[in-house]
């Protein structure tokens, strides 16, 4: 069966530090891969998403980026964090037309 | 712009009553729709999925699907305390690569003893 994993679950990091998050997928190949964020109270905002290896679509201008060095892994960057950057941080899958499944999530504070 | 409409709740049901939690999307191409359980502090769960006009039963759980009103809602029957969770509509326009969804903000239900 297909797993996901996100790690760190939490981080606090100081504003104008770097940022990586990871996530990686289990038991499927060329999946769909997608990072979204979900700030407290809000719906979830998809941030990018990516359809294979090296292929990032970016959904809305900001201070993130994303990238695709394998199959199975997706990571989302900053070089500089902001305080606007806090929040839920979600990676999902999904295979073709299929349900998209979610890891655990990263929750992120900025200080 | 896409959107997806949910009443924010609290949606409060007492225990062993149906819970009716209702979407409204306004893209008229949207091709797929998803409904995901989020418990506080958790990630969101599929709890499930429906293509075609109608009804789609799996357990508890009873998705109906209304095109051309462009509505989609979830029945749950028997609701347990346990069901008390923000409920996330989701929809696929069917348009473009990537199979991106929208989301709504949710519905909170409460389940009451």
């Amino acid at each position: 069966s297909q797993t996901i994993h996100q790690w760190p679950a939490t981080l606090v990091q100081p504003v104008g530090s770097p940022l990586s998050l990871e996530c990686t997928v289990e038991g499927t190949s060329n999946p769909n891969l997608y990072w979204y964020r979900q700030a407290a109270g809000r719906g979830l905002q998809l941030l990018f998403y990516s359809v294979g290896i090296g292929q990032i679509s970016s959904e809305v201008p900001q201070n993130l980026s994303a990238s695709r060095p394998q199959d199975r892994q997706f990571i989302l960057s900053s070089k500089k964090l902001l305080l606007s950057d806090s929040g839920f941080y979600l990676c999902a899958w999904s295979l073709g037309n299929q349900p998209q499944h979610f890891g655990d999530g990263t929750r992120l504070s900025i200080l | 712009q896409k959107e997806v409409e949910q009443n924010s709740g609290p949606l409060s049901v007492p225990e062993g009553a149906i819970a009716s939690l209702n979407c409204t999307y306004s893209d008229r191409g949207s091709q797929s729709f998803f409904w995901y359980r989020q418990y506080s502090g958790k990630s969101p769960e599929l709890i499930m999925f429906i293509y075609s006009n109608g009804d789609k039963e799996d357990g508890r759980f009873t998705a109906q699907l209304n095109k051309a009103s462009q509505y989609v809602s979830l029945l749950i029957r028997d609701s347990q305390p346990s069901d008390s969770a923000t409920y996330l509509c989701a929809v696929n326009a069917g348009t473009g690569g990537g199979n991106k969804l929208t989301f709504g903000t949710g519905t909170q239900l409460k389940v009451e003893l």
